[in-house]
C-alpha cells in the first residue's frame, strides 16, 4: 500500500520560503509520482502540482507556477515541495499525495501546517 | 470549474443522501473522482472514473453521472460517513486538477 510522512508544522514570516518534505516507505519511489495539495483553514482543496518519482517531470499548477517548486531526491525516497515569496494567505495544511498526475491518489500524507506570520 | 451542492446536508443515520457535482464544461469521466475528509484528516478516495469504488470503500457509495453532472449517492448513512466531500477534475494539456467546493455532510 505504501505510507507518505511529511514534515512537521512551520512557521514563516511573510517574503519568506518555506520547504516540506514527503518521504516514501512501503513501494517503490520511482513507479509513481507524487502531487502537492493545500487547504486553507476551513476552506477547500488546492491542487499545486504533481511531480513525477521517476524522471523529476514536475507540472504547476498556472496560479502557483512562478513561486512553487517541486523535486524528488530518489535515494532517499523523499518528495520536496518549495513555496517562495510567502504570504499570509499560503497560511494551510499542505498535502502530499501518491499517484498519476490526472488524480484518483489513494495514498496521502498526514499534512504539514504551514503558518504565515508577521 | 467545478459546482457542488448543496453546500450543507443536514440528515439523519440511515438516510440517503445526494451529492451533486457539476462542471462548466464537459468532463472524462475517466478523470471524475471523489473524496471523503474528516476534520484533521487527509482526504480519503471513495470513487474514480466517475462511479468505480475505492480498495475497501463500502458498496451504500455509488458514483454516477458523465459529461458535465455528476453525482455521489450514500444509500443510508452511518455515523461514521458524516464529513465534506469534494469532487475532483483532470484535465491535460496543460495537466491541471480542479476540486469542487465540497459538501459538508452533517447530522441533523
Amino acid at each position: 500500500q505504501g505510507q507518505l510522512v511529511q514534515s512537521g508544522a512551520e512557521v514563516k514570516k511573510p517574503g519568506a520560503s518555506v520547504k516540506v518534505s514527503c518521504k516514501a516507505s512501503g513501494y517503490t519511489f520511482t513507479s509513481y509520482g507524487v502531487s502537492w495539495v493545500r487547504q486553507a483553514p476551513g476552506q477547500g482543496l488546492e491542487w499545486m502540482g504533481w511531480i513525477s518519482g521517476y524522471n523529476g517531470e514536475a507540472e504547476y499548477a498556472q496560479r502557483l507556477q512562478d513561486r512553487v517548486t517541486l523535486t524528488t531526491d530518489t535515494s532517499t525516497s523523499t518528495a520536496y515541495m518549495e513555496l517562495r515569496s510567502l504570504r499570509s494567505d499560503d497560511t494551510a495544511v499542505y498535502y502530499c499525495a501518491r499517484g498519476a498526475p490526472s488524480g484518483s491518489w489513494r495514498v496521502w500524507g498526514q499534512g504539514t501546517l504551514v503558518t504565515v506570520s508577521s | 470549474v467545478l459546482t457542488q451542492s448543496p453546500g450543507t446536508l443536514s440528515l439523519s443515520p440511515g438516510e440517503r443522501a445526494t451529492l451533486s457535482c457539476r462542471a462548466s464544461h464537459s468532463v472524462s469521466s475517466s478523470y471524475l473522482v471523489w473524496y471523503q475528509q474528516k476534520p484533521g484528516q487527509a482526504p480519503r478516495l471513495l470513487i474514480y472514473g466517475a462511479s468505480s469504488r475505492a480498495t475497501g470503500i463500502p458498496d451504500r457509495f455509488t458514483g454516477s453521472g458523465s459529461g458535465t453532472d455528476f453525482t455521489l449517492t450514500i444509500s443510508r448513512l452511518e455515523p461514521e460517513d458524516f464529513a465534506v466531500y469534494y469532487c475532483q477534475q483532470y484535465a491535460g494539456s496543460p495537466p491541471r486538477i480542479t476540486f469542487g467546493g465540497g459538501t459538508k455532510v452533517e447530522i441533523k
